[in-house]
């Protein structure tokens, strides 16, 4: 079964710096990936997803995520973050086939003002 | 537009009581699902259904129930409550598996089992 890594569990970045939020995925086929940034209190709200195509992809929010098929690696980045970016972010898995979405264990995002 | 909707938002429960989340989408998704959410673990998947009355388990099924009698409802069953199912429960839909495996969730169910 696919599997998602994110080797952070918590960053903390000044407001203004750049992000990078890492994802690390087994799967043997091409998955779909996706990011989903989830505020407190809230439910899960899609950031950006990849499917085929151009590894590089845009998001909402100034977000965007390249895939590296090398590396089984989707990680999600931003130039300059905002106060308001401050949430858990999750990445996920899921396969054509497979109706079985996994999710990582989600970053804590802190921004410093 | 609703999306998905969770009831009841928050609940507590004593170990050994049954009770029912429910879950209602108005996108006419074909496929369903329940995850938990604990601290450390991110989202786990419960149960799934790729349609009206077919369900399936996903990672961690034991202790819960599920059925789709229509599209639009897929209520998640506590059999007998135990303190270990203490979690936020959220709901998500999405269109079957393809090219808009993209799915929408509800605002989570907090349940706490004393």
């Amino acid at each position: 079964a696919q599997s998602v890594t994110q080797p952070d569990i918590h960053i903390t970045v000044s407001e203004g710096a750049s992000l990078e939020l890492r994802c690390n995925y087994s799967y043997g086929a091409t998955p779909y990936l996706f990011w989903y940034v989830q505020s407190p209190g809230q439910g899960l709200q899609l950031l950006l997803k990849y499917f085929s195509g151009d590894t590089l992809v845009q998001g909402i929010k100034g977000f965007e995520a390249e895939f590296k098929r090398s590396q089984s690696s989707f990680n999600l980045r931003k130039p300059s973050v905002h106060w308001s970016d401050a949430a858990e972010y999750f990445c996920a898995v899921c396969s054509y086939n497979n109706n079985d979405m996994r999710f990582g264990a989600g970053t804590r995002l802190t921004v410093k003002p | 537009n609703a999306g998905v909707t969770q009831t009841p938002k928050f609940q507590v429960l004593k170990t050994g009581q049954s009770m029912t989340l429910q879950c209602a989408q108005d996108m006419n998704h074909e496929y369903m699902s329940w995850y938990r959410q604990d601290p450390g673990m991110g989202l786990r998947l419960i149960h799934y259904s790729v349609g009206a009355g077919i369900t399936d388990q996903g990672e961690v099924p034991n202790g819960y129930n599920v059925s789709r009698s229509t599209t639009e409802d897929f209520p998640l069953r506590l059999l007998s409550a135990a303190p270990s199912q203490t979690s936020v429960y959220f709901c998500a839909s999405s269109y079957s598996p393809g090219q808009n495996t993209e799915a929408f969730f509800g605002q989570g169910t907090r349940l706490t089992v004393v």
